[in-house]
């Protein structure tokens, strides 16, 4: 059974400083998928990673990806307000048939 | 263009009742899937339509849960003898092909009295 686990699960900072949240998953993947939540809303997708040692930037998040350690880090670097959230990491079990495994989330909250 | 919608927004109803959940993808996405997410929680997959058919529905908890996709664009979800356990929201997802990033609509809040 395939098991995603992130961590932390919350996060507090300030804004302006850089911080890593931590994905691990169980078992072999083809794909890794990073999403962003806000309150009350759905998921939208951030970013899709494909292969060992992918890394991904938008704005001031960035994604990467070791396949072999089955590990994936989303990066904040100099946090603003605006990206208070909730994050999830989601593996594809493979095949492409099969929905995704998501993490349960990283509630982050950046203070002024 | 037009994301994934899905109606009603929330829906709330009685213990033991029958409920159907409507989801509309975006327009020429084959890959359809549904999940659950409860409070706190990440989303867990229910099933997954590629077309008409169900290719994967390893993720419904009981034979309470059923879903359809007869034309391949509009599926329902369907829930019998609804429990309150049940409550929860639900979200549908869309993805352009098999394996491809999946667009999630804005989920309808079932609960569950």
């Amino acid at each position: 059974e395939l098991k995603v686990e992130q961590n932390p699960l919350f996060l507090s900072m300030q804004e302006g400083k850089n911080y890593t949240i931590y994905c691990n998953y169980s078992t072999t993947s083809d794909r890794l998928y990073w999403y962003r939540q806000d309150p009350g809303k759905s998921l939208e997708s951030l970013f899709v990673l494909l292969s060992n040692g992918a890394v991904k930037q938008e704005g001031r998040l960035m994604a990467s990806l070791d396949t072999k350690a089955r590990l994936s880090t989303l990066h904040i670097t100099a946090a603003v307000h605006d990206l208070s959230a909730t994050y999830f990491c989601a593996v594809d079990s493979g095949g492409g048939a099969d929905g995704l495994t998501f993490g349960k989330g990283t509630h982050l909250i950046i203070q002024p | 263009g037009a994301g994934v919608s899905q109606t009603p927004s929330n829906k709330v109803t009685e213990k033991g009742k029958y409920v159907e959940l409507r989801c509309d993808p975006i327009s020429g996405h084959t890959a359809l899937y549904w999940y659950r997410q409860s409070l706190g929680q990440g989303p867990e997959f229910l099933i997954y339509f590629q077309g008409t058919g169900a290719a994967d529905d390893s993720g419904l908890p009981n034979d309470r849960f059923f879903a359809v996709r007869p034309e391949g664009s509009v599926s329902t979800l369907k829930i019998q003898r609804t429990e309150r356990g049940d409550s929860a929201v639900y979200l549908c997802a869309s993805s352009p092909i098999r394996g491809g990033t999946q667009y999630f609509g804005p989920g309808t809040r079932l609960l569950v009295l």
